[in-house]
């Protein structure tokens, strides 16, 4: 059964220093996507990253990258030189390609960043 | 702007009582989605329609329903209302399936 699992509930930084979130991931096929999202305090849902499992190549994208490791089932995300604008709920996402409709998401982890 | 919009917005009512809330995907999204955010449960999936049908569900309640209608948009009916079933319930839409998802503000559903 595909699972997700965000082990900070919530982590506090101050300015300017990065911060990387965890997501480790369950699944038994070999086939399927992984996701962030982020909730900012205005509560809508903003989608930040699709990675396939077969593309471990890890991105960048401006301050953001992600870290993609399947020997470990891990999908890590982290913020460089963090901002207050980045203070929000993330949460990782998996989508097996056997129940691909179904997307699940993991607990979140909530990102405190003090000026 | 996702370009998913949800109605109502906020909603309060009694134990017992039965609502609807509606969902309009983006232009051309086939998929919609429904999740229940909780302080407690987290984001939880509850069902998935493409293009009319039923496609996955979730943990949905028995007293919940779901139905995409031939233009796209899709409704959540919540019967019996329960105190727990107060949350924020999102739906999203995508263009096909294993996309991203774009959300929808979410309605607020408040039970008394």
């Amino acid at each position: 059964a595909q699972k997700v699992t965000q082990a900070q509930t919530e982590i506090s930084v101050v300015e300017k220093e990065d911060v990387t979130l965890d997501c480790v991931y369950e699944t038994r096929d070999t086939t399927y996507y992984l996701f962030w999202y982020k909730q900012p305090p205005s509560g809508e849902l903003v989608f930040l990253i699709r990675r396939n499992s077969f593309d471990e190549q890890n991105e960048i994208s401006g301050r953001y990258s992600w870290n993609f490791q399947k020997s470990t089932s891990s999908f890590n995300f982290t913020i460089t030189a963090s901002q207050v604008v980045d203070s929000a709920v993330y949460f990782c996402a998996l989508s097996e390609l056997t129940s691909y409709d179904k997307v699940i998401f993991g607990p979140g982890t909530s990102l405190s960043v003090i000026p | 702007d996702s370009g998913v919009t949800q109605t109502p917005k906020h909603l309060i009512t009694a134990t017992g009582q039965r609502v609807t809330l509606r969902c309009s995907p983006r232009s051309g999204d086939l998929s919609v989605y429904w999740y229940q955010q909780s302080l407690d449960q987290g984001l939880q999936f509850l069902i998935q329609y493409y293009n009319g049908e039923e496609r996955a569900k979730g943990n949905i309640l028995e007293r919940f329903s779901a139905q995409q209608f031939p233009d796209l948009h899709s409704e959540l009916n919540l019967s019996s209302l329960e105190l727990g079933d107060s949350a924020l319930y999102f739906c999203a839409s995508s263009k096909g399936l294993a996309g991203e998802l774009f959300f929808g503000e979410g309605s607020r559903l408040t039970v008394l």
